[in-house]
C-alpha cells in the first residue's frame, strides 16, 4: 500500500546552517506530495506542496522537489533560523486510495542560536 | 476566518467514562478525518469521512466511534476510554480533490487515568 518514510530525528542545527529532511514515498501513479509543519503546542499547517513530477514547492525559504524517478520529496532550506524549530511531516494524497492522506512519522528540528 | 475547531482542547478523565471530542469546520469540506499523535509514532489515522453519513476506519479505529450527520461536524466518541488512549488528537478537513491539502484543528490533549 501507499506509505511515506521520513528520516529519523531529532535534528539539531546551528542558526544559518543548511537543512535537509529526507522523505521518500511508495505509491503507484502520481500522488500529490505535501510538507506540513507543527510548531510547539499547535496543530499542523501546510508548508508547501507539489502535485506532479518535477514540480517544486516553496514557502518561507523552504523548498522541495517532486522526484518521480527516486520517489522522493526532500525538504531543504539554505539557512535555518531559531523560529524554524518545529516538527516537520511529509505526506501524500492519492486518488488510487480514495484521496486518502498518508503521513510520515515526523522529524523534529531544533535550531540553536 | 476559515478554520477547524476542536473542543475541548484539554481533557483529563478516568477509565470507562464516555466522552466526546467535537470537531467542526466552516469551509464546506466533504472530507474529514481524525488522527492521534504519539511520540515516535507520528500521526495515525483513526477514522475518516468522505461525506455526510459516509465513514470508514483508518489505521487505529479500535476503541473509537465517529458519526457524520452534518457536513460541518465530525465528533469523535470514546465509549469506554482506557489509559492507552491518552494522546494528542487532531481533526482535519479537506476538499476531495487530489491537489487539496488538509486543514488541521488545534488539537485535543486527552489524558485517561
Amino acid at each position: 500500500g501507499d506509505s511515506v518514510t521520513q528520516m529519523e530525528g531529532p535534528v539539531t542545527l546551528s542558526e544559518e546552517a543548511f537543512l535537509t529532511i529526507n522523505c521518500t514515498y511508495t505509491a503507484t501513479g502520481y500522488p500529490s506530495l505535501f510538507w506540513y509543519v507543527q510548531y510547539p503546542g499547535e496543530g499542523l499547517q501546510l508548508l508547501l506542496k507539489a502535485t506532479k513530477a518535477d514540480d517544486k514547492g516553496s514557502n518561507k525559504g523552504f523548498e522541495a522537489t517532486y522526484r518521480k524517478e527516486t520517489t522522493s520529496f526532500h525538504l531543504e532550506k539554505g539557512s535555518v533560523q531559531v523560529s524554524d524549530s518545529a516538527v516537520y511531516f511529509c505526506a501524500l494524497r492519492h486518488t488510487n486510495t480514495g484521496n486518502q492522506f498518508y503521513f510520515g512519522t515526523g522529524t523534529s528540528l531544533t535550531v540553536i542560536p | 476566518e476559515a478554520q477547524v475547531t476542536q473542543n475541548p482542547r484539554y481533557l483529563i478523565t478516568v477509565t470507562g467514562k464516555k466522552l466526546t471530542v467535537t470537531c467542526s469546520q466552516n469551509m464546506n469540506h466533504e472530507y474529514m478525518s481524525w488522527y492521534r499523535q504519539d511520540p515516535g509514532l507520528g500521526l495515525r489515522q483513526i477514522y475518516y469521512s468522505m461525506n455526510v453519513e459516509v465513514t470508514d476506519k483508518g489505521d487505529v479505529p479500535e476503541g473509537y466511534k465517529v458519526s457524520r450527520k452534518e457536513k460541518r461536524n465530525f465528533p469523535l466518541i470514546l465509549e469506554s476510554p482506557s489509559p492507552n488512549q491518552t494522546s494528542l488528537y487532531f481533526c482535519a478537513s479537506s476538499s476531495p480533490g487530489l491537489l487539496n491539502e488538509q486543514f488541521f484543528g488545534p488539537g485535543t490533549r486527552l489524558t485517561v487515568l
